[in-house]
């Protein structure tokens, strides 16, 4: 099946500093990607839609100055947390899904777990 | 809003036990229902979907069906195994191409 890797799969950082998660659609075109946040013992919760080679579409309450997402490629989006603040501690997941597809085909990353100190 | 509540776990079973994880949700209109997978270190695969009333998903020997008067798509599976071991999201998508609607999620721990 289709594979949708992402980088770090983990990352700690100070508080203040900016952090560039990376998802990749290994072997399929994604013109459309989604990131999603999940707090512990929580639902997955959408944040913003992307399709390649435009803005991203942020669902409300999402800073869009905060999560920085870029969909340059049709393989690949990065989502650069901003200022880092421990608030902003969770587990990212990207999914992805390629041109003509069926909206349940939808193919998920590992996600990154990310820790603000 | 749409929303979909499932059963806290985690949720530990002995090899070839019987697997219920309950699965109700709210929404508006005729949503299609999925089950999500999430074995470790891997992302979220689709299991099983339903796309209208009294439907029935089925793969690798589990099932789901759409109940609109209950408002339910419980999982189950007759015989667990070892591999079933895994985080499992039931999730629903009002229509067309919006977003997917998950619920929290339900840790399953199969001990042989």
């Amino acid at each position: 099946g289709a594979v949708v890797s992402q980088h770090p799969s983990w990352v700690i950082c100070k508080s203040g500093t900016s952090v560039k998660i990376e998802c990749r659609s290994l072997d399929f075109q994604a013109t459309t990607m989604f990131w999603y946040r999940q707090f512990p013992k929580q639902s997955l919760m959408l944040m913003a839609t992307s399709n390649e080679g435009s803005k991203a579409t942020y669902e409300q309450g999402v800073e869009k100055d905060k999560f920085l997402i870029n969909h340059a490629s049709l393989t690949l989006s990065t989502l650069t947390v901003t200022s880092a603040h421990p608030e902003d501690s969770s587990f990212y997941i990207c999914s992805a899904r390629a041109s003509g597809r069926a909206p349940e085909t939808q193919y998920f990353g590992p996600g990154t777990r990310l820790l603000v100190l | 809003g749409n929303s979909v509540t499932q059963m806290e776990g985690p949720v530990t079973l002995s090899e070839e036990a019987f697997l219920t994880i309950n699965c109700t949700y709210t929404a508006t209109g005729y949503p299609s229902l999925f089950w999500y997978v999430q074995y470790p270190g891997e992302g979220l695969q689709l299991l099983l979907k339903a796309t209208k009333a009294d439907d029935k998903g089925s793969n690798k020997g589990f099932e789901a069906t759409y109940r609109k008067e209950t408002t339910s798509f419980h999982l189950e599976k007759g015989s667990v195994q070892v591999s079933d071991s895994a985080v499992y999201f039931c999730a629903l998508r009002s229509s067309g191409n919006t977003p997917l609607v998950f619920g929290k999620g339900t840790r399953l721990s199969v001990i042989a």
